[in-house]
């Protein structure tokens, strides 16, 4: 499928257990950025990744893991995963160019429940 | 870090009518953004803004870059059932980290 697609949509686990998050996007943007979203705080960021083997914390980074391999993939890992981390996790893309076509473009999200 | 505030957190509107909403930072941004998110899928792309001042149309939207670089806001005109979602302002400075609004959520009543 083209564009940005996140796996898998909905996800329930228990608190302590690893979760990893996939996203894969078929532009071959330069940068790719994890977020998540909770009630009455938007959308923070992650962690976010400038091109294949470098990332960057975001704004929430403590208990989340990240990796970029290759340009493509950007897998989210939430190592011993708190009831804290239940959210709704979004993957964006875009590429290194700015401009109005170029900005960041959302995959449709995990719906990840921790119990 | 920085933040954002987004208002009004909800608005319920007629069929029609103008709708407005802002976003203040307590810092200055190089780039505003306005995002559209529907239930159940990602934010969507509506208006980007690069230039403090710049006043920008797409469609019934219009979007502006405050002149103090510290703040936007988005008009939609005439609004239609399918304008309902929630609706988010996001800056950047001049690195890759983009702050994000909390979000207004618009009911379109026909």
């Amino acid at each position: 499928d083209a564009g940005i697609t996140q796996s898998p949509r909905y996800k329930i686990t228990e608190t302590g257990r690893q979760v990893t998050l996939m996203c894969h996007q078929t532009w071959s943007h330069s940068y790719m950025f994890w977020y998540r979203q909770d009630l009455g705080h938007g959308l923070r960021l992650i962690y976010y990744s400038a091109a294949a083997d470098i990332t960057d914390k975001g704004e929430v980074s403590d208990g989340y893991v990240v990796s970029r391999s290759k340009t493509e993939n950007f897998p989210l890992t939430l190592e011993s995963a708190t009831r804290s981390q239940t959210s709704v996790y979004f993957c964006a893309s875009r590429d290194k160019r700015e401009s109005s076509y170029n900005e960041q473009f959302f995959g449709p999200g995990t719906r990840l429940t921790v119990l | 870090g920085q933040q954002l505030n987004q208002s009004p957190q909800s608005m319920f509107i007629q069929e029609g009518e103008d709708v407005s909403m802002n976003c203040t930072s307590s810092s200055i941004f190089n780039t505003w953004l306005w995002y559209k998110q529907d239930p159940g899928e990602g934010p969507v792309l509506l208006i980007a803004l690069y230039k403090a001042g710049e006043l920008t149309s797409n469609g019934r939207l219009t979007a502006q870059f405050g002149i103090t670089r510290k703040d936007s806001f988005l008009n939609i005109s005439a609004s239609i059932p399918s304008d309902v979602g929630i609706y988010f302002c996001a800056g950047r400075d001049w690195g890759n980290d983009m702050r994000f609004g909390a979000g207004t959520r618009l009911t379109v009543k026909p």
